[in-house]
Parts: C-alpha cells; sequence; structure tokens
C-alpha cells in the first residue's frame, strides 16, 4: 500500500527566504507525482505536475524534483511572499487512477 | 467560470438524514473522481468513473455511500443515513481522461463541506 510522508507538517518563516518543503513515499511504482496547494477552506490548486521519467518541473518561483529510485520529492519556493501562505500537499499516483495524498505541510510567511 | 464546480459549498444536516453532493467536471474531461478530506489531513481516494463507468471504489466507500454519473458530464454522490464521522469536507476532481498512464493532472473543485450534527 502507498504510503506518502510530509516533513515538516508546519513550517513559519520570514518573507524573502528560499525554503524546501520535502514529501517522500513508499512504493517507486509511479506514473507522476503532483504538488498541490489549499487555501484554509477551499479546495486544491495543482502547481506542478512531474512524469515518472522527469526529475524536475519549474514553474515561476517554484521548483519540484523527484527521485523515483529513494521515493522522494522536494518542493523548493523562492524569494517567499506573504502570499504563499497556505498548506502544500503532494500527491502520486501509482497503478490506479487515484492520487494518494500525504497530510500537507501548513506553510506561514511572517511580513 | 470554466472549472470544476460543486454544490452545495457547505451542507448542516442531522444524523441519520440522507444527503447528496453534486460535481460538474470541466467539459469534456471524461475521467470524474471523488475525495474526502477531514481537518488535518490529506484528501483520500473514495472513486473514480470514466466516462458513466465506475471504475474503482475505496473500501472507505461504505453501503451507505452511492456514486453515480449517469450521462457520463456530472456526478452525484449520496450519503444514507449520515453519522457524525462523514463530517469533512468532500472534494471532486476532474481529468482528460485521454491517457491511460495516470499522467494527466486532475483539476479539483472547491468542495463541499459536510457537518452533520
Amino acid at each position: 500500500k502507498q504510503e506518502v510522508t510530509q516533513i515538516p507538517a508546519a513550517l513559519s518563516v520570514p518573507e524573502g527566504e528560499n525554503l524546501v518543503l520535502n514529501c517522500s513515499f513508499t512504493d517507486s511504482a509511479i506514473y507522476n507525482l503532483q504538488w498541490f496547494r489549499q487555501d484554509p477552506g477551499k479546495g486544491l490548486t495543482s502547481l506542478l505536475l512531474i512524469q515518472s521519467s522527469q526529475r524536475e518541473q519549474t514553474s515561476g518561483r517554484l521548483n519540484a524534483s523527484l527521485d523515483k529510485s529513494s521515493g522522494r520529492s522536494t518542493l523548493y519556493i523562492a524569494a517567499s511572499q506573504p502570499g504563499d501562505s497556505a498548506t502544500y500537499l503532494c500527491a502520486v499516483v501509482g497503478g490506479a487512477q487515484k492520487l494518494v495524498f500525504g497530510q500537507g505541510t501548513r506553510l506561514t510567511i511572517n511580513p | 467560470d470554466t472549472g470544476v464546480s460543486q454544490n452545495p459549498r457547505h451542507k448542516i444536516t442531522k444524523r441519520g438524514q440522507n444527503v447528496t453532493f453534486r460535481c460538474d467536471p470541466i467539459s469534456e474531461h471524461n475521467r470524474l473522481y471523488w475525495y474526502r478530506q477531514t481537518l488535518g489531513q490529506g484528501p483520500e481516494f473514495l472513486t473514480y468513473f470514466q466516462n458513466e463507468a465506475q471504475l474503482e471504489k475505496s473500501r472507505l466507500l461504505s453501503d451507505r455511500f452511492s456514486a453515480e454519473r449517469p450521462k457520463g458530464s456530472f456526478s452525484t454522490l449520496e450519503i444514507q443515513r449520515t453519522e457524525q464521522g462523514d463530517s469533512a469536507m468532500y472534494l471532486c476532481a476532474s481529468s482528460l481522461g485521454r491517457n491511460t498512464g495516470g499522467q494527466e493532472t486532475q483539476y479539483f473543485g472547491p468542495g463541499t463541506r459536510l457537518l452533520v450534527l
């Protein structure tokens, strides 16, 4: 059974810092990995999708990496802003079509 | 707005009542998914449809839960005889459904928040 873990559960940093969020998964047989953002009480917004054959994806100040063999992904956020405050979720897709999510990292960027 | 829509956004009900939620996917998206999210946790998969066919159901989907997508467009999720443990955010997502390799982005709706008293 695939299990996804995100560390840390919560993170608070001052504005302007670069930061890294971590995601690990137990079964390396995945098709892709997605990073999502969720604002309080809202749905999920897709940030980046990394195919299993790729090692990283970039979108603006976000960069996500994938190491399938070690079962790890990182989300790098450059020059953090207060508007980046949210919960960040990673999820993997395996043999079935379903996403298996981690429990999320609650990020707070302090002005 | 051409995103995934869900109705209602909030639902408060008494234990034992039946509730039904609706999801309208992005047009032309063939796959539709339902997830449930409890406070402080990531979403958990419930079921998914390819067009009108329900292809997988999680064991989380007890006999009290039923989902339909009769014409391959919108979907409904019904919970019968609700229990307090059913209180959660119910999320719907859709994807194109043209790639069998799971290599598609799933787009999520805003969710329906259910509170069972």
